[in-house]
């Protein structure tokens, strides 16, 4: 089946708009994960979903910062007032429980 | 919490060198994964090393997992342009927190 999908794959936004990014796990993964990464660097973790657990939030660098999971699938970033330190690549990752995580091709986001 | 280190920060070899990055956890972990993430691309799984002193190899590529899972490397073997990227290690914690702690990667550059 396909891959890992996140939309949209660039997006410009002004400085203190809000934005949504989504996230298309593969079917039948069980955990999906939001990354943060910055031009050059590694990959901060935001936030994870695994089942019908209360996700992880531990991640998320402010309340401007959220996520949800519908269904158990498709999942919704959304960064409120955004402000020009959170241009980043925003990754998407799914798994089945534990195992290798899936990347998808990420959302470049630039706040001006 | 929970960190893993990665070194070094940055390799550049010539090709036909060979190349080593460590990952070394605070905590031990349940298992280890390493990642590749090539240049504008996304991290792509490599491999996953559960067992305290397991080696693994892939081609050129050896990875080994410390006798007392709390390291791991990553050799590879007479380097070719092929292999630029950035490696990241990423440890698995188990217990209730089910999100992989990455290393902030090795980045490898190779001259031809």
């Amino acid at each position: 089946g396909a891959g890992v999908s996140q939309s949209p794959s660039n997006k410009v936004t002004e400085k203190g708009k809000d934005v949504e990014l989504r996230c298309d796990p593969i079917s039948g993964h069980t955990a999906l994960y939001w990354y943060r990464q910055s031009l050059g660097q590694g990959l901060e973790f935001l936030i994870y979903f695994q089942g019908n657990s209360a996700p992880d939030k531990s991640g998320l660098p402010s309340d401007r910062f959220s996520a949800e999971r519908t269904g158990g699938s498709v999942s919704t970033l959304t960064i409120q007032r955004t402000q020009q330190e959170d241009s980043a690549v925003y990754l998407c990752a799914s798994s089945f429980l534990f195992e290798k995580q899936y990347f998808g091709p990420g959302t470049r986001l630039t706040v001006t | 919490g929970q960190q893993v280190m990665q070194i070094p920060q940055y390799q550049h070899v010539q090709e036909g060198e060979d190349f080593t990055t460590y990952c070394n956890s605070s905590t031990t972990l349940s298992n280890i994964q390493w990642y590749k993430q090539r240049p504008g691309g996304h991290p792509v799984f490599l491999i996953q090393l559960v067992k305290s002193g397991e080696v693994k190899k892939q081609k050129r590529l050896t990875f080994q997992f410390g006798e007392a899972k709390k390291n791991s490397s990553l050799h590879i073997t007479a380097t070719q342009t092929t292999d630029v990227g950035t490696y990241f290690c990423a440890g698995a914690g188990g217990g209730s927190q089910g999100n992989l702690i990455f290393g902030k990667g090795t980045k490898l550059s190779v001259k031809p």
